[in-house]
């Protein structure tokens, strides 16, 4: 069945540190792919989404490129601060589903 | 944000107690989700409405009620829960159910079953 995984947590990076959190999928249609983050005692609110092959989705300084070739869809940001310390999740949408991977918990220290 | 409210914010309750958790989205959506977040498990679906019919139900045990008496507006009616049953209840909507469509997170209710 469709699925989403990715990569275990926590992750801890100093500010202005490069993060990746890598993320894969299977799914047998083309499913859209999105990133979203959850602040502590908050709900997932959405970072990015691309829907089709090559689309690069992009907000505040984070980005992700569906790879349809590696079945991937890999969170990036160049430097990162203490306000981005929140937990990420990838997902995937087939439409009548939703999936969700098992969240990546980063920590930004000064 | 107040595109999708839940109330109430945090639940304490019996096993033998009947409770109501509300969801209200003012995003003028057509789809209506319940999930439910427990620590290091993947969000888990319970229920999906689409123009206030049910379209999913993913297993979910009777102890489970949902309502969904309008596109606005969701209900998870609970009674005689278990102590597992204690967790994060999010709430979603989207305008449709179509594959590109967006889910927008309410706050979520943070249930704690004794």
């Amino acid at each position: 069945g469709d699925s989403v995984t990715q990569m275990e947590g926590p992750v801890t990076l100093s500010e202005e540190a490069f993060l990746t959190i890598n993320c894969t999928y299977t799914a047998t249609g083309y499913p859209s792919l999105f990133w979203y983050v959850q602040y502590p005692g908050e709900g997932l609110q959405l970072l990015l989404k691309a829907t089709k092959a090559d689309d690069k989705g992009s907000n505040k300084g984070f980005e992700a490129t569906y790879r349809k070739e590696t079945t991937s869809f890999h969170l990036e940001k160049g430097s990162v601060q203490v306000s981005d310390s929140a937990v990420y999740f990838c997902a995937l949408s087939t439409g009548n589903q939703f999936y969700f991977g098992t969240g990546t918990s980063l920590t930004v220290i000064p | 944000e107040t595109g999708v409210t839940q109330t109430p914010r945090h639940l304490v309750m019996g096993m033998t107690n009947k409770k109501s958790l509300k969801c209200e989205q003012h995003l003028g959506h057509n789809a209506m989700y319940w999930y439910k977040q427990s620590a290091k498990k993947p969000l888990e679906l319970m229920f999906v409405y689409n123009f206030k019919e049910q379209t999913e139900n993913n297993s979910v045990p009777s102890r489970f009620s949902p309502e969904c008496p309008n596109s606005s507006h969701l209900f998870l009616h609970l009674h005689t829960l278990q102590p597992e049953d204690s967790a994060l209840y999010l709430c979603a909507s989207s305008q449709d159910q179509t594959r590109g469509d967006t889910q927008y997170f309410g706050p979520g209710t943070r249930l704690t079953v004794l």
